[in-house]
Formats: C-alpha cells, structure tokens, sequence
C-alpha cells in the first residue's frame, strides 16, 4: 500500500506571496494532519481534518489555513508568507482520529 | 496532556543494544505510548506502540513498567542507518494531536 505522499516535495517562495501544500493519506485512511517543523520549535502540531472537518487547530494564526476534499486529500494554505514560515510542513494520516498517524516524506518551503 | 522528557542525545557503536528511557509521569489511564524516528528532512516514521509490558516487532521492542510512568524504547544491534532522532509520544488514544518533544538524536559510530 502506498504511503502518504505530499506535493511539492520543494518549494521558494518570496515574503507576503501565499503558497498551498497538498497532501494524499495512505488509501482508506479518513484522517489528516499537518505539522510544521522548523530547527527552533521542533515538531508543532498545525490541523486536523476528519472527514471533510477541521477537528483540531493548534496555535497558528489565520493565514495557516486547510482544507479535505471527500477523498481524504487535504491542502494547507499559507498566506501572505513570512521569513519566519520557512520550515518543512509535514502531513500525516490515520484510519480515523486517535488513531496511529503515518507521515509522509513532507515540503520544505524556503522563504525568501 | 502527558508531557515527555527524554535524553537529548546518545552515543552507541554498530552491533551494540542502545535503551532509550522517557518518563512520563502523569500518563493517563487510557494513554498509549509510541515511538517515532526520524531522519533528517524527512517525515517521522512509526516505529512501535503499547500500553503496558512488553510489545516487540520486527525493528524494536518497548518496555513499560507497571506503573507506566516510564518506558524504554531498545533497539538491538544498532547500525549506522539507526542514526536519527526518536520521539517519545503518550495519550495517542486520548488527544486528538501529537505532541512531540525534543526527541532523543542517537548517533552510531561504526
């Protein structure tokens, strides 16, 4: 079975510009989460989304924004990008929440 | 939500056992303890679960005492490919998110 795949695996952007990730959970999985993860904070939890539904928010201001189409895929948005918003944004997915969560390879976004 | 606390690091040389420890003392009684690993710029990858005793698969085993408070992840005869950082994360089953700590970076020697 396929494992959790996200795109673009590499992505520069330039500050105040907006950038949308994508995220496909292993097939059946209904469950999907995103992290970010920079050198200075470690692994922070983003989002949660469950059927079509945000379930879960951590603490990010609103331009960190998703959503889950009816396949289970999900995006994130970030919009009017900062230096600070450089990281590698990670996507998990899971049977259904609480459930152990798999990640994928995630999208390192270089803001210039 | 239980908090972690792991060594920030380890050292160890290939073909040896290498024991990680987390404490985790105020785990709830419906709480689940996982390990994940994760190698630089990539995704953290599962690599065991349990709840009490003793749980082995194929890459690791995990250890938990009867009162809970803490649990050793072993992984035997390490190699150079061991060498990541493992998180150390309780309450899968009772949180709706994960919350990672610092992580434990082992470093195999050859």
């Amino acid at each position: 079975k396929a494992g959790v795949t996200q795109t673009p695996r590499y992505l520069i952007k330039t500050r105040g510009q907006q950038v949308t990730l994508s995220c496909s959970p292993i097939s059946g999985h209904r469950s999907v989460s995103w992290y970010q993860q920079t050198p200075g904070q470690g692994l922070q939890f983003l989002f949660e989304y469950f059927s079509e539904t945000q379930r879960n928010k951590g603490n990010f201001p609103g331009r960190f924004s998703g959503r889950q189409f009816s396949n289970s895929r999900s995006e994130m948005n970030v919009s009017t990008l900062e230096l600070g918003d450089s990281a590698l944004y990670l996507c998990a997915s899971s049977l259904a929440e609480q459930e152990t969560q798999y990640f994928g390879p995630g999208t390192r976004l270089l803001v210039l | 939500l239980a908090k972690t606390t792991q060594p920030i690091s380890m050292d160890s040389y290939e073909g040896q056992e290498v024991n990680i420890t987390c404490s985790h003392n105020n785990i709830a009684t419906n709480d689940y303890i996982t390990w994940y690993q994760q190698f630089p710029s990539q995704g953290p990858r599962f690599i065991i679960q349990g709840y009490k005793t003793k749980v082995t698969n194929e890459v690791a085993s995990l250890f938990i005492p009867a009162d809970r408070k803490s649990s050793t992840l072993s992984l035997p005869r390490v190699s150079l490919s061991d060498t990541a950082v493992y998180y150390c994360l309780v309450g899968l089953y009772n949180t709706d998110k994960l919350i990672f700590g610092t992580g434990t970076r082992l470093q195999v020697f050859p």
